[in-house]
């Protein structure tokens, strides 16, 4: 069965540190997005991104992130300066139409741990 | 916010009971939907209810939309010990260009073997 898949599973960064998130959407997708869940909360989201660019975005993903799909198969998130209240499991999901039409798939997810 | 409040927040019960968890939301809804999430883990999709259905089931899972009081419940019958997990309701508001989805706060069920 196709899948979302997510790398690294866990990643540990210093503060103030860049770091790429990586997804592989299912294939014949075309809705691509970004959530976070802080331990304990709810799961929140980032972004939306559909035909290259971005569709929707929240109040979290301000202008350390960035969002982009460089070879038609990967979906990455950039933090570009992480911060302690970045830690948090990223989840990529993708969908074939938008979200009013259809669920969502998600990935596993990758744990951010910012020290 | 539309963000939806699911109750209870934690559920035990013993395998073979049925699990009854229920989600509020704020605002007009294109669809209502439910994930699993296992400890640690991604979110699995389990059922998709559209604003005009009332009623859906697939296996031993049962979801009821109210839009009127705008609700919904997830029913698992005859539980399992692999049912543990946590739920999530997820809702898609009619106002927005509909990629967003808004989760709620989790019910965490635990099933006894």
């Amino acid at each position: 069965e196709p899948e979302v898949t997510q790398t690294p599973s866990h990643q540990v960064t210093q503060m103030g540190q860049e770091v790429i998130l990586r997804c592989v959407p299912i294939s014949n997708h075309l809705y691509f997005y970004w959530y976070r869940q802080i331990l304990g909360q709810k799961v929140e989201f980032l972004v939306s991104f559909y035909n290259n660019e971005i569709s929707e975005k929240s109040e979290i993903f301000d202008d350390q992130f960035s969002v982009e799909r460089p070879d038609g198969s990967n979906f990455t998130l950039k933090i570009r300066s992480t911060k302690l209240e970045d830690s948090a499991m990223y989840f990529c999901a993708s969908s074939w139409r938008g979200g009013r039409n259809t669920e969502a798939f998600f990935g596993q997810g990758t744990r951010l741990t910012v020290v | 916010s539309q963000q939806g409040e699911e109750d209870p927040q934690a559920l035990s019960i013993q395998e073979g009971e049925n699990a009854t968890m229920n989600c509020s939301y704020k605002t007009s809804i294109n669809n209502l939907q439910w994930y699993r999430q296992n400890s640690g883990r991604g979110l699995v999709h389990l059922i998709l209810i559209r604003s005009n259905e009332r009623e859906k089931h697939s296996g031993r899972l049962r979801v009821t939309l109210d839009t009127s009081k705008k609700s919904s419940s997830l029913l698992i019958t005859a539980s399992r010990a692999a049912d543990t997990a946590s739920y999530f309701c997820a809702t898609v508001p009619i106002s927005n260009t509909g990629n967003q989805f808004y989760f709620g706060t989790g019910t965490s069920l635990t099933v006894i073997p």
